[in-house]
């Protein structure tokens, strides 16, 4: 089974700034796949296929990697972004990251 | 639109079975594979099991593995999970997720709650 790590686990970021997010794999993976989360709500596909984002995601969020390492990052936080964020691997058994949980400063 | 609404959770004792059910619409639930993910109370995700579109391929997480079947009914637009002697650490929310092309879980269920409890 491959372990993701997601870093950091919590963070809390101010409008405006850059923030970025990191999933290490234990193996090495195709690509990775990112979910946005907020409270009481099912988690939303955000970015596929390691830096491809899903539909109606802002261009301020992108994703790289490759191998063990991938990142989220945000260009410029706003306050919708708050949430929490999960990597997500695409190999037998499927597994997800912990989850880094976003807040606003 | 794409739904998925899931269905048949609850409280049930330890050891006990239950049954959940997952209906599709809005796509040609036959043409993809599904996903049943969960999460406890206050933690993270969980991929629980997947079916292929024509029942051909399945395979479970390890810690459910023996206990839980899924399966699904085409013709029905269902997908299901039959969870056998459950435990306190099965208590979480089960979603049904589609399973994109190559784009991930692309559509999710509202989720059903499981309490394993006596």
């Amino acid at each position: 089974e491959i372990v993701l790590t997601q870093s950091p686990t919590t963070m809390t970021a101010s409008p405006g700034e850059k923030v970025t997010i990191t999933c290490r794999a234990s193996s090495s993976v195709s690509y990775m796949h990112w979910y946005q989360q907020k409270p009481g709500a099912s988690p939303k596909p955000w970015i596929y296929e390691t830096s491809k984002l899903a539909s109606g995601v802002p261009d301020r969020f992108s994703g790289s990697g490759s191998g063990t390492s991938y990142s989220l990052t945000i260009n410029n936080m706003e306050a919708e972004d708050a949430a929490t964020y999960y990597c997500q691997q695409w190999n037998y058994p499927y597994t997800f990251g912990a989850g880094t949980k976003l807040e606003l400063k | 639109e794409v739904q998925l609404v899931e269905s048949g959770g609850g409280l049930v004792q330890p050891g006990r079975s239950l049954k959940l059910s997952c209906v599709a619409s809005g796509f040609t639930f036959s043409n993809y594979g599904m996903n049943w993910i969960r999460q406890a109370p206050g933690k993270g995700l969980e991929w629980v099991a997947y079916i292929s579109s024509g029942s051909s391929y399945i395979y479970y997480a390890e810690t459910v593995k023996g206990r839980f079947t899924i399966s699904r009914d085409n013709a029905k637009n269902t997908l299901y999970l039959q969870m056998t002697s459950l435990r306190s650490e099965d208590t979480a929310l089960y979603y049904c997720a589609r399973r994109g092309t190559t784009t991930g879980f692309d559509y999710w269920g509202q989720g059903v709650m499981v309490t394993v409890s006596s």
